[in-house]
Protein backbone atom coordinates (compact mmCIF):
# COMPACT_ATOMS: atom_id res chain seq x y z
CA UNK A 1 0.00 0.00 0.00
CA UNK A 2 1.21 3.60 -0.31
CA UNK A 3 1.42 5.91 2.08
CA UNK A 4 2.25 9.50 2.75
CA UNK A 5 2.54 10.84 6.55
CA UNK A 6 3.04 14.29 7.21
CA UNK A 7 3.65 14.44 11.04
CA UNK A 8 3.44 18.04 11.72
CA UNK A 9 -0.05 19.29 11.79
CA UNK A 10 0.30 22.71 12.20
CA UNK A 11 3.56 24.92 12.68
CA UNK A 12 4.09 28.50 13.78
CA UNK A 13 6.70 30.99 12.93
CA UNK A 14 7.78 33.93 13.06
CA UNK A 15 9.24 35.66 9.76
CA UNK A 16 12.28 35.44 8.57
CA UNK A 17 12.76 32.37 10.59
CA UNK A 18 13.63 28.89 8.78
CA UNK A 19 11.04 25.65 8.56
CA UNK A 20 11.38 22.25 7.91
CA UNK A 21 8.01 20.12 6.41
CA UNK A 22 8.30 16.89 7.11
CA UNK A 23 7.21 13.96 4.75
CA UNK A 24 7.48 10.20 4.68
CA UNK A 25 6.05 8.18 2.37
CA UNK A 26 5.50 4.35 2.20
CA UNK A 27 5.47 2.27 -1.70
CA UNK A 28 6.70 -0.63 -3.03
CA UNK A 29 6.72 0.66 -6.45
CA UNK A 30 10.67 1.18 -7.46
CA UNK A 31 9.69 3.88 -9.93
CA UNK A 32 7.62 6.62 -8.69
CA UNK A 33 7.30 10.36 -8.08
CA UNK A 34 7.09 12.66 -5.28
CA UNK A 35 5.88 16.08 -5.09
CA UNK A 36 5.54 19.09 -3.02
CA UNK A 37 1.75 21.35 -3.81
CA UNK A 38 1.21 24.73 -1.62
CA UNK A 39 -2.49 25.15 -1.13
CA UNK A 40 -3.16 28.97 0.10
CA UNK A 41 -6.92 30.15 1.61
CA UNK A 42 -7.64 30.37 -2.01
CA UNK A 43 -8.10 27.02 -2.48
CA UNK A 44 -6.51 26.31 -5.15
CA UNK A 45 -3.02 23.44 -5.13
CA UNK A 46 -0.05 25.16 -6.24
CA UNK A 47 2.87 22.63 -7.52
CA UNK A 48 5.77 23.58 -6.13
CA UNK A 49 8.42 20.46 -6.80
CA UNK A 50 8.74 17.10 -8.69
CA UNK A 51 10.97 14.45 -7.89
CA UNK A 52 11.47 10.84 -9.37
CA UNK A 53 12.80 8.21 -7.54
CA UNK A 54 16.34 7.65 -9.36
CA UNK A 55 16.69 11.46 -8.78
CA UNK A 56 18.36 11.96 -4.98
CA UNK A 57 19.85 15.08 -5.90
CA UNK A 58 18.53 17.83 -3.69
CA UNK A 59 17.31 21.00 -5.19
CA UNK A 60 17.21 24.94 -4.37
CA UNK A 61 14.56 27.18 -5.63
CA UNK A 62 15.16 30.61 -4.33
CA UNK A 63 14.19 30.59 -0.63
CA UNK A 64 12.97 26.51 -1.22
CA UNK A 65 14.69 23.70 -1.34
CA UNK A 66 14.14 19.74 -0.83
CA UNK A 67 16.11 17.14 1.06
CA UNK A 68 15.56 13.61 -0.73
CA UNK A 69 16.65 10.87 0.85
CA UNK A 70 15.51 7.18 -0.17
CA UNK A 71 16.98 5.78 3.50
CA UNK A 72 14.43 6.84 5.15
CA UNK A 73 11.91 7.45 2.80
CA UNK A 74 11.68 11.21 3.40
CA UNK A 75 11.00 14.08 1.19
CA UNK A 76 11.79 17.13 3.25
CA UNK A 77 10.98 20.98 2.54
CA UNK A 78 12.50 23.50 3.84
CA UNK A 79 12.10 27.11 3.96
CA UNK A 80 14.62 30.01 4.46
CA UNK A 81 13.69 33.13 5.59
CA UNK A 82 10.25 32.54 5.70
CA UNK A 83 7.46 35.45 5.27
CA UNK A 84 4.06 36.09 5.78
CA UNK A 85 3.01 35.34 1.89
CA UNK A 86 4.22 31.28 2.65
CA UNK A 87 1.33 30.91 5.66
CA UNK A 88 -0.59 27.90 3.70
CA UNK A 89 -1.30 23.98 3.94
CA UNK A 90 1.58 22.03 2.16
CA UNK A 91 0.71 19.05 0.96
CA UNK A 92 3.48 16.24 -0.12
CA UNK A 93 2.26 13.50 -2.29
CA UNK A 94 3.42 10.35 -4.10
CA UNK A 95 2.31 8.87 -7.17
CA UNK A 96 3.34 6.01 -9.02
CA UNK A 97 -0.08 3.75 -8.22
CA UNK A 98 -1.35 3.54 -11.96
CA UNK A 99 -2.72 6.22 -14.19
CA UNK A 100 -0.10 8.81 -12.53
CA UNK A 101 -2.64 9.05 -9.49
CA UNK A 102 -1.62 11.37 -6.57
CA UNK A 103 -1.66 10.04 -2.94
CA UNK A 104 -1.50 12.93 -0.98
CA UNK A 105 -0.42 13.60 3.13
CA UNK A 106 -3.09 15.15 5.26
CA UNK A 107 -0.69 18.43 5.05
CA UNK A 108 0.96 21.05 7.32
CA UNK A 109 -0.47 24.52 7.84
CA UNK A 110 2.12 26.91 7.83
CA UNK A 111 1.55 30.31 9.99
CA UNK A 112 4.25 33.05 9.34
CA UNK A 113 3.46 35.85 11.69
CA UNK A 114 4.60 39.30 11.30
CA UNK B 1 -6.30 29.07 -21.91
CA UNK B 2 -4.87 30.02 -18.28
CA UNK B 3 -5.87 26.99 -16.09
CA UNK B 4 -8.08 24.64 -14.99
CA UNK B 5 -11.63 26.22 -14.05
CA UNK B 6 -14.29 24.70 -12.10
CA UNK B 7 -17.85 26.08 -11.82
CA UNK B 8 -19.75 26.83 -8.98
CA UNK B 9 -16.88 27.97 -6.56
CA UNK B 10 -19.79 26.97 -3.77
CA UNK B 11 -22.96 25.12 -3.91
CA UNK B 12 -24.85 24.87 -0.60
CA UNK B 13 -27.77 22.64 -0.84
CA UNK B 14 -30.23 20.46 1.14
CA UNK B 15 -29.92 17.08 1.97
CA UNK B 16 -31.39 14.97 -0.69
CA UNK B 17 -31.07 17.03 -3.57
CA UNK B 18 -29.10 16.19 -6.52
CA UNK B 19 -25.61 18.83 -7.23
CA UNK B 20 -23.57 18.78 -10.62
CA UNK B 21 -20.16 20.09 -10.46
CA UNK B 22 -18.22 21.13 -14.07
CA UNK B 23 -14.51 21.05 -14.74
CA UNK B 24 -12.56 22.58 -18.02
CA UNK B 25 -9.56 21.39 -18.04
CA UNK B 26 -6.40 22.61 -19.94
CA UNK B 27 -7.35 22.42 -23.25
CA UNK B 28 -4.30 20.52 -24.49
CA UNK B 29 -4.51 18.39 -21.46
CA UNK B 30 -6.22 14.53 -22.43
CA UNK B 31 -5.98 13.26 -18.88
CA UNK B 32 -8.55 14.72 -16.26
CA UNK B 33 -8.82 13.74 -12.51
CA UNK B 34 -11.58 14.43 -9.46
CA UNK B 35 -10.59 14.79 -5.81
CA UNK B 36 -11.99 15.24 -3.07
CA UNK B 37 -10.76 17.18 0.25
CA UNK B 38 -12.53 16.96 3.30
CA UNK B 39 -11.80 19.43 6.25
CA UNK B 40 -8.57 19.44 7.59
CA UNK B 41 -6.99 16.20 4.96
CA UNK B 42 -5.38 15.99 1.98
CA UNK B 43 -7.08 15.61 -1.52
CA UNK B 44 -8.24 11.88 -2.23
CA UNK B 45 -8.94 10.45 -5.41
CA UNK B 46 -12.41 9.55 -6.67
CA UNK B 47 -11.87 9.02 -10.62
CA UNK B 48 -9.95 9.72 -13.72
CA UNK B 49 -10.53 10.21 -17.55
CA UNK B 50 -8.11 9.61 -20.20
CA UNK B 51 -10.07 11.37 -23.14
CA UNK B 52 -13.55 10.45 -22.78
CA UNK B 53 -12.56 6.92 -21.66
CA UNK B 54 -13.08 6.51 -17.49
CA UNK B 55 -10.25 4.51 -16.39
CA UNK B 56 -10.29 4.31 -12.83
CA UNK B 57 -12.74 4.76 -9.74
CA UNK B 58 -12.27 5.12 -6.13
CA UNK B 59 -14.23 2.90 -3.84
CA UNK B 60 -14.55 6.66 -2.14
CA UNK B 61 -17.39 6.78 -5.20
CA UNK B 62 -20.19 5.97 -3.84
CA UNK B 63 -23.50 4.30 -6.45
CA UNK B 64 -24.46 7.92 -5.84
CA UNK B 65 -21.80 9.48 -7.65
CA UNK B 66 -21.23 9.68 -10.93
CA UNK B 67 -18.76 11.61 -13.34
CA UNK B 68 -18.49 12.09 -16.71
CA UNK B 69 -16.21 13.77 -19.67
CA UNK B 70 -18.55 13.34 -22.73
CA UNK B 71 -16.01 14.31 -25.48
CA UNK B 72 -12.67 14.17 -23.81
CA UNK B 73 -13.25 17.59 -22.96
CA UNK B 74 -15.10 19.04 -19.53
CA UNK B 75 -16.19 16.75 -17.50
CA UNK B 76 -19.42 16.64 -14.59
CA UNK B 77 -19.24 15.39 -11.48
CA UNK B 78 -22.94 14.81 -9.93
CA UNK B 79 -23.90 13.50 -6.70
CA UNK B 80 -27.42 12.18 -6.29
CA UNK B 81 -29.38 12.14 -2.88
CA UNK B 82 -26.70 14.32 -0.95
CA UNK B 83 -26.02 13.14 2.46
CA UNK B 84 -24.10 15.43 5.20
CA UNK B 85 -21.38 13.60 4.62
CA UNK B 86 -20.61 14.76 0.94
CA UNK B 87 -19.82 18.18 2.21
CA UNK B 88 -16.20 18.90 0.52
CA UNK B 89 -13.90 20.57 -1.47
CA UNK B 90 -14.30 19.06 -5.09
CA UNK B 91 -10.70 19.28 -7.01
CA UNK B 92 -10.61 18.94 -10.26
CA UNK B 93 -6.77 18.41 -12.05
CA UNK B 94 -5.49 17.72 -15.80
CA UNK B 95 -2.11 16.52 -16.87
CA UNK B 96 -0.86 15.53 -19.93
CA UNK B 97 -0.61 12.05 -20.91
CA UNK B 98 2.85 11.58 -20.99
CA UNK B 99 3.66 14.62 -18.60
CA UNK B 100 1.67 13.42 -15.81
CA UNK B 101 4.12 12.55 -13.62
CA UNK B 102 5.31 16.28 -13.84
CA UNK B 103 2.79 17.55 -11.94
CA UNK B 104 -0.59 18.28 -12.40
CA UNK B 105 -2.82 21.60 -12.56
CA UNK B 106 -4.91 21.75 -10.28
CA UNK B 107 -8.82 24.27 -10.53
CA UNK B 108 -9.89 26.21 -7.65
CA UNK B 109 -12.09 23.62 -6.36
CA UNK B 110 -15.93 23.37 -5.68
CA UNK B 111 -16.93 23.53 -1.78
CA UNK B 112 -20.06 22.00 -1.31
CA UNK B 113 -21.86 22.08 1.94
CA UNK B 114 -25.19 19.92 2.29
CA UNK B 115 -26.88 21.37 4.93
Amino acid sequence: AQKVTQAQTEISVVEKEDVTLDCVYETRDTTYYLFWYKQPPSGELVFLIRRNSFDEQNEISGRYSWNFQKSTSSFNFTITASQVVDSAVYFCALSGGGYNKLIFGAGTRLAVHP
Amino acid sequence: DTGVSQNPRHKITKRGQNVTFRCDPISEHNRLYWYRQTLGQGPEFLTYFQNEAQLEKSRLLSDRFSAERPKGSFSTLEIQRTEQGDSAMYLCASSFDTLANYGYTFGSGTRLTVV
